[in-house]
């Protein structure tokens, strides 16, 4: 079964900073998707950035990227000129291409990020 | 304006007491999905819809019931609530079942049992 590992509860950081979140997964496939998941206090889930495990080029969206390194089944999310916006639960989480039972998204259990003004 | 609506967005109520919280899409979408979030344990699927009259469970399914009748409705169903299922929930959808499609979510139903 696949699993989705993240190992830090709580991050902080300094508005305008840069901040690094881990998640480590594991899995026997070769092809499937990864993702980041913003919870902010409202609880909307809010997509941040997606990546394709068939694709090398690491995916970036305005100040969101991430470093997908497939061997060390390592997916984290990088948030640049960290915003006060930007203070929420974070989900890191994992999801084959199949259609039927291996159709949901796994979560880790999530980081809080708060961000200091 | 293209959304997952629930209902109700906050429940508070008694063991055993059936319960119905209702999911509905206006995306046209085939998947949908309900998911629990807990504490240090993340989101975990309750379960799944592909399409109309095709429903699956997922990882934590005892206790709940599901139907899928119109294409943009998916209700979640506890015929009997225990404490245990305190929880926050969410329904989602996407265009069909694979993983390039985008899952939107509801906006969670916090659901207390006493």
């Amino acid at each position: 079964a696949q699993t989705v590992t993240q190992s830090q509860p709580e991050m902080s950081v300094q508005e305008a900073e840069t901040v690094t979140l881990s998640c480590t997964y594991d899995t026997s496939e070769s092809d499937y998707y990864l993702f980041w998941y913003k919870q902010p206090p409202s609880r909307q889930m809010i997509l941040v950035i997606r990546q394709e495990a068939y694709k090398q080029q690491n995916a970036t969206e305005n100040r969101f990227s991430v470093n997908f390194q497939k061997a060390a089944k390592s997916f984290s999310l990088k948030i640049s000129d960290s915003q006060l916006g930007d203070a929420a639960m974070y989900f890191c989480a994992y999801r084959l291409p199949y259609t039927g039972a291996n159709s949901k998204l796994t979560f880790g259990k999530g980081i809080t990020l708060s961000v200091r003004p | 304006e293209a959304q997952v609506t629930q209902n109700p967005r906050y429940l508070i109520t008694v063991t055993g007491k059936k319960l119905t919280v209702t999911c509905s899409q206006n995306m046209n979408h085939e998947y949908m999905s309900w998911y629990r979030q807990d504490p240090g344990l993340g989101l975990r699927q309750i379960y799944y819809s592909m399409n109309v009259e095709v429903t699956d469970k997922g990882d934590v399914p005892e206790g709940y019931k599901v139907s899928r009748k119109e294409k943009r409705n998916f209700p979640l169903i506890l015929e009997s609530p225990s404490p245990n299922q305190t929880s926050l929930y969410f329904c989602a959808s996407s265009l069909s079942a694979g993983a390039s499609y985008e899952q939107y979510f509801g906006p969670g139903t916090r659901l207390t049992v006493t």
